[in-house]
């Protein structure tokens, strides 16, 4: 099957700070990739469409100079958040279109903690 | 803009009931819903998809149906166990290649 991998599963950093959330299709090229966002006891919100070798596309309300999402090659997307502070502290997943697929397939999220 | 609701918020039952977890969503003009289990702290396990020409999938004691014209869907469990305690969340997507959209998710307690 499908797998999407994210590294790191969990990360602690000090506020003012920048952090690299890496999202990987293992074993299928992925146009498409999406970031979300969940909050404690909340669903998952979309942040942004990243699509390679282009800019991504924000959803409203998300700061694109402060999530910088790059999609550099078929198998590969990175969000940094930068200048992170206690409030961009959540749970994020990505997910992957799969080519030719009916369904996306999600990593297994990262949690980020801004002390 | 599309909207997915699940009712209830959670549900709490005794091991062995059967059950159903309901979604519902605002714009019938969907190409796939999908159900998902998520695990306190943990990643999303894709349980059952359906396109949107299908009316029922199933996997084991999941069974999962799609209603289109009402904007409905439900995943019914059968003989609940302790290990199917979690969230399960119902997300539909539009398009192909289109982000998916979640519901807030029903948080199941299964009793021993």
């Amino acid at each position: 099957g499908a797998v999407v991998s994210q590294h790191p599963s969990w990360v602690i950093c000090k506020s003012g700070t920048s952090v690299k959330i890496e999202c990987r299709s293992l074993d299928f090229q992925a146009t498409t990739m999406f970031w979300y966002r969940q909050f404690p006891k909340q669903s998952l919100m979309l942040m942004a469409t990243s699509n390679e070798g282009s800019k991504a596309t924000y959803e409203q309300g998300v700061e694109k100079d402060k999530f910088l999402i790059n999609h550099a090659s078929l198998t590969l997307s990175t969000l940094t958040v930068t200048s992170a502070h206690p409030e961009d502290s959540s749970f994020y997943i990505c997910s992957a279109d799969g080519q030719g697929a009916y369904e996306q397939y999600f990593g297994p999220g990262t949690r980020l903690t801004v002390t | 803009k599309q909207e997915v609701t699940q009712i209830p918020a959670a549900l709490s039952v005794p091991e062995g009931e059967n059950l159903v977890l309901n979604c519902s969503f605002t714009d019938s003009a969907i190409y796939n819903l999908q159900w998902f289990r998520q695990d306190p702290g943990k990643g999303l396990t894709s349980l059952l998809l359906i396109q949107s020409s299908q009316r029922e999938q199933t996997s084991g004691r999941l069974n999962a149906s799609l209603d289109k014209s009402s904007g409905r869907s439900t995943l019914y469990i059968a003989a609940s166990q302790p290990g199917d305690s979690a969230t399960y969340l119902c997300a539909v997507g539009l398009q192909a290649g289109t982000a998916l959209i979640f519901g807030k998710g029903t948080t199941l307690s299964v009793s021993s």
